[in-house]
């Protein structure tokens, strides 16, 4: 069966302090791989996706960089964290084959990230 | 940018009433989605409901389309405490695109 591991859980960073979070999954290949950001009580906002190795959609400029080493690997990073950085992340997946067919999402856990 | 919109932002019920909430989208779409979030917590699909299809039932989920308006509808019948979580619609983006963008979500409380 397919799983997606995201972490670390929770994070507490100084602001101008590098960032890496990181998102695998397990049981499929050549996966969709998202990054969404999640402010208090609000909705997702889409930072990154990617389709494939080394590809990488960004939605939102900002201070904040994916990348895709692995196929199933998906690494959310930031040179100099801001306050404005804090929120939950969230790494999800999908595997669309074909245009037109859509499945649902998987979602990991999440990582609350504070900067202080 | 926003694709869905779920209205209300927030709804609170007693326990064995119905929820109903709304999503409204902007684009065409091949599917809308709807999500569970527990509080802290990742996401969780509940349903999923093709743009060729008009209601579609999973226990005591149930969800409506209607393209000629863009919007949907998820109704949650007789309620529980433990339905307590926000509730997100999503869509793909048409045209192939892998972007899937979500609404900002409703906040359902049920009352026991």
């Amino acid at each position: 069966s397919q799983t997606i591991h995201q972490w670390p859980a929770t994070l507490v960073q100084p602001v101008g302090s590098p960032l890496s979070l990181e998102c695998t999954v397990e049981g499929t290949s050549n996966p969709n791989l998202y990054w969404y950001r999640q402010a208090a009580g609000r909705g997702l906002q889409l930072l990154f996706y990617s389709v494939g190795i080394g590809q990488i959609s960004s939605e939102v400029p900002q201070n904040l960089s994916a990348s895709r080493p692995q196929d199933r690997q998906f690494i959310l990073s930031s040179k100099k964290l801001l306050l404005s950085d804090s929120g939950f992340y969230l790494c999800a997946w999908t595997n669309w084959a074909w245009v037109g067919r859509s499945d649902e999402a998987f979602f990991g856990q999440g990582t609350r990230l504070t900067v202080v | 940018s926003q694709q869905g919109e779920e209205d209300p932002q927030a709804l609170s019920i007693q326990e064995g009433e119905n929820a109903t909430m709304n999503c409204s989208y902007k684009t065409s779409i091949n599917n809308l989605q709807w999500y569970r979030q527990n509080s802290g917590r990742g996401l969780v699909h509940l349903i999923l409901i093709r743009s060729n299809e008009r209601e579609k039932h999973s226990g005591r989920l149930r969800v409506t389309l209607d393209t000629s308006k863009k919007s949907s509808s998820l109704l949650i019948t007789a309620s529980r405490a433990a339905d307590t979580a926000s509730y997100f619609c999503a869509t793909p983006l048409q045209g192939g695109s892998e972007k899937l963008v979500f609404g900002k979500g409703t906040k359902l409380t049920v009352n026991p």
